[in-house]
């Protein structure tokens, strides 16, 4: 059963763009909202949190936005650089375990 | 400060052997959670230790079991293996407040191959 989904597999952006990651989840009893970052051998690194309290959290060139009516969570990026090109993961949070999506690897065109 | 490590970094294993996976928390985590991440998927939570007691467990059969120590360090075990067991072995460590403020750190992985 999954929670937390990520419906696109890829994306490319040029760089200087936005890029816009996307995050569905069915559970509305989630207490917090994250995003991972992960590079080509080596473990998920995070990047940005909200609570399920807030709408909108924002760090440098990350902002992560949660729609509680429609379970949508978001993370834009601007401007992309080529050294964001990861695997994204959003996952969420309920008591002590943590659901991730699927990933979608983004890849920033210099 | 010493990031969450991970032991071995690879391993080949038959079908019904048994494994072991290794992992050292960050310094002053005394949290550490298992994580399954086979290929195209996102990682699925195993188990989570706080103070060497099993502190919560995801959907998974009981030959999956671990242990942490009292320096916080842990073990995941697996036995009677299967093809499916076949993934990248995710340790993650988070800070004595817990996991809920949203933060873990993850090791580089154990992958596990079972032919």
């Amino acid at each position: 059963d999954q929670q937390v989904k990520q419906n696109s597999p890829s994306l490319s952006v040029q760089e200087g763009r936005i890029s816009i990651l996307n995050c569905d989840y069915t559970n509305s009893m989630f207490d917090y909202f994250l995003w991972y970052k992960k590079y080509p051998a080596e473990g998920p690194t995070f990047l940005i949190s909200i609570s399920s309290i807030k709408d909108k959290n924002e760090d440098g060139r990350f902002t992560v936005f949660l729609n509680k009516s429609a379970k949508h969570l978001s993370l834009h990026i601007v401007p992309s650089q080529p050294g964001d090109s990861a695997v994204y993961f959003c996952a969420a949070i309920k008591g002590n375990q943590f659901y991730f999506g699927t990933g979608t690897s983004l890849t920033v065109i210099p | 400060e010493t990031g969450v490590t991970q032991s071995p970094t690879h391993l080949i294993k038959t079908r019904g052997q048994q494994v072991t996976l290794r992992c050292s928390s960050q310094s002053g985590h005394n949290t550490v959670s298992w994580y399954q991440q086979a290929l195209g998927q996102g990682p699925q939570f195993i188990f989570q230790y706080y103070r060497e007691e099993e502190n919560g467990r995801g959907n998974f059969p009981p030959r999956f079991s671990g242990l942490q120590f009292p320096n916080y360090s842990s073990e995941l075990n697996v036995n009677a293996l299967e093809l499916d067991d076949s993934a990248l072995y995710l340790c993650a460590s988070s800070p004595p407040q817990g996991p809920n403020t949203g933060e873990l750190f993850f090791g580089e992985g154990s992958r596990l191959t079972v032919l």
